[in-house]
């Protein structure tokens, strides 16, 4: 039972590196989707997704690419790193007719 | 827009004191509110939830009701413990179609508690 896995645990980038964020999920969870946690604002959405093949925008999703292959995987793609960018980066899956959602433990990445 | 406001930290409490956090909210329709736990580095786990008006979610002795006319959603817990040491989220989901679900997190309350 290994709920959502989410890698790298940390990560340090320098500016204009391209990088994946991994997100793992093994419950079988039709919506998956990415937060970033910055301190003082909360969690933002970034994006997130209903179903393998479909995936929509969330409140800050300008920088970063995403794909839905699979039910189990969602991985977050930032193609050219900027250092606003620098966050803790959180993967949450649920079902879609569910309240809870289940969060991975969550990557912090720097850019410098 | 849709949004949640909560009190700001941190809140630094003796054990065994009284805990409120408050917790505000501007939706359209109606939407279902819960309050989130993060321990320190870890991801965040659901502690309550309320679906609908005058519903009250209770979990390891935190409770929160919902209250429409105030468009609130406070939490208490009447005896804190060092273990309470965490950030805690209110959030909303809409729960309308267009919405998906999603969650609108406040920015949190950092809760420190001393033995």
């Amino acid at each position: 039972n290994a709920g959502v896995t989410q890698t790298p645990k940390f990560q340090v980038l320098k500016t204009g590196q391209s990088m994946t964020l991994q997100c793992a999920q093994d419950m079988n969870h039709e919506y998956m989707s990415w937060y970033r946690q910055d301190p003082g604002m909360g969690l933002r959405l970034i994006h997130y997704s209903v179903g393998a093949g479909i995936t929509d925008q969330g409140e800050v999703p300008n920088g970063y690419n995403v794909s839905r292959s699979t039910t189990e995987d969602f991985p977050l793609r930032l193609l050219s790193a900027a250092p606003s960018q620098t966050s803790v980066y959180f993967c949450a899956s649920r079902q879609v007719a569910d309240y809870g959602y289940t969060f991975g433990s969550g990557t912090r990445l720097t850019v410098v | 827009g849709n949004s949640v406001t909560q009190m700001e930290g941190p809140v630094t409490l003796s054990e065994e004191a009284f805990l409120t956090i408050n917790c505000t909210y501007t939706a359209t329709g109606y939407p279902s509110l819960f309050w989130y736990v993060q321990y320190p580095g870890e991801g965040l786990q659901l502690l309550l939830k309320a679906t609908k008006a005058d519903d009250k979610g209770s979990n390891k002795g935190f409770e929160a009701t919902y209250r429409k006319e105030t468009t609130s959603f406070h939490l208490e817990k009447g005896s804190v413990q060092v273990s309470d040491s965490a950030v805690y989220f209110c959030a909303l989901r809409l729960n309308y179609g267009g919405s998906q679900g999603n969650l609108i997190f406040g920015k949190g309350t950092k809760l420190s508690v001393k033995p």
